[in-house]
């Protein structure tokens, strides 16, 4: 069966600090790869998407990137946060032709 | 105009009641359709996905009216347990890979 795993689940980080989240799939290949982010009260606004090893599409710009070094695995990173980069970070995963998503645990991340 | 549109509640409702939800969007091309749950805190999971005739899982019905363009959710004989958020998805193409959009969220608070 396939798995989404998502790490760490929560995270408190200085204005300016560097961010690496990291989220792995396994029990499948090739698939499609998204980064969420939730800020409180708020729908979930799509980030980054992947359908492929170093193919990333960003969908709003911002003080974040993306990076997909092996198939399975998909990185949200920045390397100075704002205050305004707090919110719920939730990965999701899909595979081509099917419908919905499945998401990581995610990741709480406040900056202070 | 937000493209998918839902009722923030709270909904509150005794147990055993039925309780409806709703949601609009306004991408008349848009081509499937999904509620998912979120509990306080947790990545939101899948509920069901929503069919042109409609559909039904065990307490939960799910609606799709495209002339209207609304989506709704009948949760009947209502558990303390379906206290949640409800999410409104929508993926406005229809090809396999999407990008969902989500609705905020209408919450349901469920009491003994």
């Amino acid at each position: 069966s396939q798995t989404i795993h998502q790490w760490p689940a929560t995270l408190v980080q200085p204005v300016g600090s560097p961010l690496s989240l990291e989220c792995t799939v396994e029990g499948t290949s090739n698939p499609n790869l998204y980064w969420y982010r939730q800020a409180a009260g708020r729908g979930l606004q799509l980030l980054f998407y992947s359908v492929g090893i170093g193919q990333i599409s960003s969908e709003v710009p911002q003080n974040l990137s993306a990076s997909r070094p092996q198939d399975r695995q998909f990185i949200l990173s920045s390397k100075k946060l704002l205050l305004s980069d707090s919110g719920f970070y939730l990965c999701a995963w899909n595979r081509a032709g099917y419908y919905g998503y499945t998401f990581g645990s995610g990741t709480r991340l406040t900056v202070v | 105009r937000k493209e998918v549109e839902q009722d923030p509640g709270p909904f509150n409702v005794p147990e055993g009641a039925t309780v409806a939800f709703n949601c609009t969007y306004s991408n008349s091309a848009s081509q499937s359709f999904f509620w998912y749950r979120q509990d306080c805190r947790k990545e939101p999971k899948l509920l069901m996905s929503v069919y042109s005739s409609g559909n039904e899982d065990g307490r939960f019905t799910a609606q799709l009216n495209r002339a209207s363009q609304y989506i709704s959710l009948l949760i009947r004989d209502s558990k303390l347990s379906d206290s949640a958020t409800y999410l409104c998805v929508v993926n406005p193409t229809n090809t396999g890979f999407q990008k969902l959009v989500f609705g905020t969220g209408t919450r349901l608070l469920v009491s003994p």
